[in-house]
């Protein structure tokens, strides 16, 4: 099975840019998403094709993908940001999701 | 201003089947351009990929589940279900519905969800 793996937990201070990465087998071939979930609530989709931010997502999302990892950078980070974050990808038909990486802001 | 809402019974016990419909309100519900996932979570613990289902009735299912899992449409009511069998406590967890769509450019995402629904495993 194909597996998507990222770092639990990532920190950042108020202001500054944080960046989440994803790892798979040649995912650089593959189209990546990525997904905020705040605590109690259902995911949001921020990034797709890999750099893609659909209506509404503020411009400081930004995702690239190449080789074996996919990155979300988050510039000019903000409270509002804290939640956790998963990275998708398709591999055979299948999603495959990542197992999440929680970001604090401190 | 698409809506899904996910309905079900909250309790169930082990060994017996799972069932949700996924009611979707606002939008093309047969358009090509989406598809209809269901995805869960455990508390505490990440996403899982259940299966996806075009208005076709094309289905494709996480392949670690498929043995027990069939996805339905019913475009007539604009609505999706789920049945999962034999269910075992591990798989109490938040159960999302979603949609797919697929964007120019040849890539997709999971663009609107519904607020999920918690079903627990238990006797």
């Amino acid at each position: 099975s194909y597996d998507l793996t990222q770092p639990p937990s990532v920190s950042v201070s108020p202001g500054q840019t944080a960046s989440i990465t994803c790892s798979g087998s040649k995912l650089g071939d593959k189209y990546t998403c990525w997904y905020q979930q705040k605590p109690g609530q259902s995911p949001v989709l921020v990034i797709y094709q890999d750099y893609k931010r659909p209506s509404g997502i503020p411009e400081r999302f930004a995702g690239s993908n190449s080789g074996n990892t996919a990155t979300l950078t988050i510039s000019g980070t903000q409270a509002m940001d804290e939640a956790d974050y998963y990275c998708q990808a398709w591999d055979s038909s299948s999603v495959v999701f990542g197992g999440g990486t929680k970001l604090a802001v401190l | 201003q698409v809506q899904l809402q996910e309905s079900g019974p909250g309790l169930v016990k082990p060994s017996q089947t799972l069932s949700l419909t996924c009611s979707v309100s606002g939008g093309s519900f047969s358009s090509t351009t989406y598809y209809w996932n269901w995805i869960r979570q455990p508390a505490g613990k990440g996403l899982e990929w259940i299966g996806r289902i075009y208005t076709s009735g094309s289905t494709n299912y996480n392949p670690s589940l498929k043995s027990r899992v069939i996805i339905s449409v019913d475009t007539s009511k604009n609505q999706f279900s789920l049945k999962l069998s034999s269910v075992t406590a591990a798989e109490t967890a938040v159960y999302f519905c979603a949609r797919g769509n697929w964007f120019e450019g040849g890539s997709d995402g999971f663009d609107i969800w519904g607020q999920g629904t918690l079903v627990t495993v238990s006797s």
